[in-house]
């Protein structure tokens, strides 16, 4: 089982519309969680942290559930310029095989 | 913007030449980190290091080799570059801590002919 797995898409949407990703993770070790961004011929960048508690930045929602070990992402309002690879990321914080580690990523396409 | 260089940005070379790809971080990280990805593919890690003196290897073989000598610098080298070798090379590092993101260069993108 992969340490990471996000559904790879394509997910097509209209603008306007509200789309969600999940990610799993199979290591009860992970500690931290972010969603990352990557634009085409780019380098990845971070999109928001996830906390435990849930947390906003303005049209996006990132939640975190220990219990099922899976993160979401929750974009509103979608925007043309939402289009990209968001990719799930986990950081697994030990003594000596602590990692960040990358989903394969999720693609977005929003349509005019 | 982070404080994450990779030089060259674009590189087209021989088949059998030497190659280095330059990363270096002013941030003071000491894990670093090469990903090799193909156009529209995810992120591969190859190498990488826990601080100075230490590299490991990632998830993916690679035929390439990683140094770590100071914590600013994490250089890749290619002994005899081949046209498999064709890809973009991402560097990244991250602070050793639990709530840490990882930074990343812009890129090395490569082309073996």
């Amino acid at each position: 089982r992969k340490e990471v797995e996000q559904d790879p898409g394509p997910f097509n949407v209209p603008e306007g519309a509200t789309v969600a990703f999940n990610c799993t993770y199979s290591n009860s070790a992970s500690q931290s969680f972010f969603w990352y961004r990557q634009d085409c011929r780019k380098e990845p960048k971070l999109l928001m942290s996830v906390y435990s508690s849930g947390n906003e930045d303005g049209r996006f929602t990132a939640q975190l559930n220990r219990a099922s070990q899976y993160i979401s992402l929750l974009i509103r309002d979608s925007k043309l310029s939402d289009s990209a690879t968001y990719l799930c990321v986990v950081n697994i914080f030990g003594d000596r095989d602590d990692k960040i580690i990358f989903g394969k990523g999720t693609r977005l396409h929003i349509l005019p | 913007e982070a404080d994450i260089y990779q030089t060259p940005r674009y590189l087209v070379i021989g088949t059998g030449k030497k190659i280095t790809l330059e990363c270096s971080q002013t941030m003071g990280h000491d894990k670093m980190y090469w990903y090799q990805q193909d156009p529209g593919m995810e992120l591969h890690l190859i190498h990488y290091s826990y601080g100075v003196n230490s590299t490991e290897k990632g998830d993916l073989s690679s035929e390439s080799t990683v140094s770590r000598i100071r914590t600013e610098h994490f250089p890749l080298t290619l002994e005899s570059a081949r046209p498999s070798h064709t890809s973009q090379y991402l560097c990244a590092s991250s602070d050793r801590t639990w709530v840490t993101e990882a930074f990343f260069g812009q890129g090395t993108r490569l082309t073996v002919v």
